[in-house]
């Protein structure tokens, strides 16, 4: 299986900071690489597909990067309502893998 | 809206079974892979199996196979999660994604999930 390592495993910010997590997967998965936004008793959201695509509705202050096998979440200006826990997940074979989690706390 | 409703957790003994259902509105099935991807108690999202819409073609990850089988009912637009033999490692909240697409593709929708509990 294709393992995702996240860092940091925990971010603390203030709100306007920009923020970036990355994520490493142990063999490359060119761009098929989303990340998801959860928060306490809520399923995941997602936020970008093929490493890079905004999904609909997302705001513009969320971006992704990379390819290969190390990729970036960036949030440019955090606001309150970013204060969750976001995951990786990569979709390169039907063998789906999951980073850890980055729990992005209040400083 | 595509909407996504799980049901069918709750208390099971070590070694018990306990069926998932997931029913689904608006879209077909066999358009698009569906998924259960599980979270026990304060930890991270483990992705648990998947089913290709266009030939129902089913794959596990390695903690439940030979244990879970993932199946649908097109003419009730609903999918089922069947899982045997149950350990206090499958205590977990049950989540039903969809994918946004038929092969490699990420999860655009999700349930809320249900929750189940292996104990004595």
């Amino acid at each position: 299986d294709i393992q995702m390592t996240q860092s940091p495993s925990t971010l603390s910010a203030s709100v306007g900071d920009r923020v970036t997590i990355t994520c490493r997967a142990s063999q490359g998965i060119s761009v098929y690489l989303a990340w998801y936004q959860q928060k306490p008793g809520k399923p995941p959201k997602l936020l970008i597909n093929k490493a890079s695509s905004l999904q609909s509705g997302v705001p513009s202050r969320f971006s992704g990067g990379g390819s290969g096998a190390e990729f970036t979440l960036t949030i440019s200006s955090l606001q309150p309502e970013d204060f969750a826990t976001y995951y990786c997940q990569q979709y390169n074979s039907y063998w789906i893998t999951f980073g850890q989690g980055t729990r992005l706390e209040i400083k | 809206e595509v909407q996504l409703l799980e049901s069918g957790g709750g208390l099971v003994p070590p070694g018990g079974s306990l069926r998932l259902s997931c029913s689904a509105s608006v879209f077909n099935f066999s358009n698009f892979a569906m998924s259960w991807v599980r979270q026990a108690p304060g930890k991270g999202l483990e992705w648990v199996s998947t089913l290709r819409g266009i030939d129902g073609s089913t794959f596990y990850a390695e903690a439940v196979r030979g244990r879970f089988s993932f199946f649908r009912d097109n003419s009730k637009n609903t999918l089922y999660l069947h899982m045997n033999n149950l350990g206090a490692g499958d205590t977990a909240l049950y989540f039903c994604a969809k994918g946004s697409g038929s092969y490699k593709t990420e999860f655009d929708y999700w349930g809320q999930g249900t929750l189940v509990t292996v104990s004595s």
